[in-house]
């Protein structure tokens, strides 16, 4: 079946350092992946959409690449910062797949 | 703009009732998601609505429904509720590109409802 897999449930990293979340599909080719943040009581927000002819997209520290070979995103946040502890989802819009997320904590 | 607004934020029903909640999307928005999401089972698709018409569905059983109005704002309903059905539900309101992809979500506060 069709799946979008957040393998990691929880990353806990050190403030400063780069944070890296994997985004994993399986049995489909999404034409494009969204990735977004959740606080605890909150709705998902939007950050970044990257296309599949697209390698790489940044915003600020925010940094997602696309690699339709091994069916991957990986999301990147440099410099981390304790206020960038919260769950991050990917999804593919179209069929309103979402990963399953990945709490972030980063410890000052 | 004004962003997309869910009530109530909070219910509290019992086994066997049905319930009601609202989504107004952002204006201009025509496609409104709704989304079920449990500490156990993630964000879960229930429905898309677009110009008033379902056009997605989710693996969810018959009681859950909604239903689109023509300012787009949007309803699900729940019937003969259980205790499985606490969760908290998300609204998305979304525009779509010229290829019909649809742009980024955005999601209301959610309700959250706890069935006992």
């Amino acid at each position: 079946s069709q799946k979008i897999e957040q393998n990691s449930e929880a990353l806990n990293i050190q403030e400063g350092k780069t944070a890296t979340l994997t985004c994993n599909y399986t049995n489909y080719s999404p034409a494009y992946l969204q990735w977004y943040r959740q606080d605890p009581g909150r709705g998902p927000v939007f950050l970044l959409l990257i296309r599949e002819n697209e390698k790489e997209k940044r915003k600020e520290r925010l940094k997602v690449t696309f690699d339709t070979t091994l069916k991957q995103s990986l999301f990147h946040i440099t410099a981390s910062q304790p206020a960038d502890s919260a769950t991050y989802l990917c999804a593919n819009n179209n069929d309103m797949r979402f990963g399953a997320g990945t709490r972030l904590t980063v410890k000052p | 703009k004004a962003g997309v607004t869910q009530t109530p934020r909070y219910l509290i029903k019992t086994r066997g009732q049905q319930v009601t909640l609202s989504c107004s999307p952002i204006s201009g928005h025509r496609s409104v998601s709704w989304y079920q999401q449990t500490p156990g089972q993630g964000l879960q698709f229930l429905f898309e609505y677009f110009s008033e018409t379902q056009r997605n569905k989710g693996n969810f059983p018959g009681r859950f429904s909604g239903r689109q109005f023509s300012n787009s704002r949007s309803e699900m309903n729940v019937s003969t509720l259980e205790l499985g059905d606490s969760a908290l539900y998300l609204c998305a309101s979304s525009s779509e590109g010229l290829a019909g992809e649809k742009d980024e979500q955005y999601f209301g506060p959610g309700t959250r409802l706890t069935v006992t």
